[in-house]
């Protein structure tokens, strides 16, 4: 069955304090890493795709990272905008197109 | 990017009404729309697929008799929530996508509450 497990489920940083979230996952056969910023009473807004180990991805202050079981998105020098939840999700094995998504990382910056 | 438009943003409704949810893909057209379910501090939870012009897949323990999805065009697709109770107040969340294109695209929510 697909897993998705992100911690740490809370984070707090002050501004400027870089940081990364982890996102460890089980799947049949990886088609594909998803992460997206989730604001209060909004849906997901797309950020990355992942689909090889070793794949990076780059964004203003975030990057994605990939390795064989887990995804790192790391945050160099957050702003107070920066917070919100952060999802992962995986496409799901076994060839269907829904995602398996985590609980999310709540992040807080402080300015 | 692609804009999903998901309509109401909240809704208030009575124990025993039903409830539709409307999803639109504004600029691009939907071979497949996801529906998927987030209870508070919870994962999003897939709650079925459907294709343009086919039946509804839908995951395991989702009632199809309960949620009811229609995708009639490649542009539009419906959540009727039907006979709904309290348990069923949730965040509905659309997402809208194609051959190439899964998992980019989601609309805005719906944040339906059953009293």
């Amino acid at each position: 069955e697909d897993q998705v497990t992100q911690s740490p489920e809370a984070l707090r940083l002050q501004e400027g304090e870089s940081s990364s979230l982890n996102c460890s996952y089980t799947v049949s056969g990886l088609r594909g890493l998803f992460w997206y910023r989730q604001d209060p009473g909004k849906g997901p807004e797309f950020l990355f795709t992942l689909y090889s180990a070793g794949e990076e991805k780059e964004k203003e202050r975030l990057k994605a990272t990939l390795t064989k079981k887990e995804s790192f998105l790391h945050i160099t020098a957050p702003k107070p905008e920066d917070s919100a939840t952060y999802l992962c999700a995986v496409k799901r094995g076994g060839g269907a197109d829904g995602l398996t998504f985590g609980k999310g990382t709540h992040l807080i910056i402080q300015p | 990017g692609a804009v999903v438009s998901q309509h109401p943003s909240w809704v208030i409704c009575k124990s025993g009404t039903s409830v539709k949810i409307e999803c639109r893909s504004l600029d691009f057209q939907a071979t497949t729309m996801f529906w998927y379910r987030q209870f508070p501090k919870q994962s999003l939870m897939l709650m079925a697929t459907s294709n343009e012009g086919s039946k509804a897949t839908y995951e395991q323990g989702v009632e199809k008799d309960k949620f009811l999805i229609n995708h009639a065009s490649l542009t539009l697709s419906t959540l009727t929530v039907t006979s709904a109770h309290p348990e069923d107040s949730s965040f509905y969340i659309c997402s809208a996508g194609s051959s190439g294109r899964i998992g980019a695209f989601f609309g805005q929510g719906t944040r339906l509450t059953v009293v």
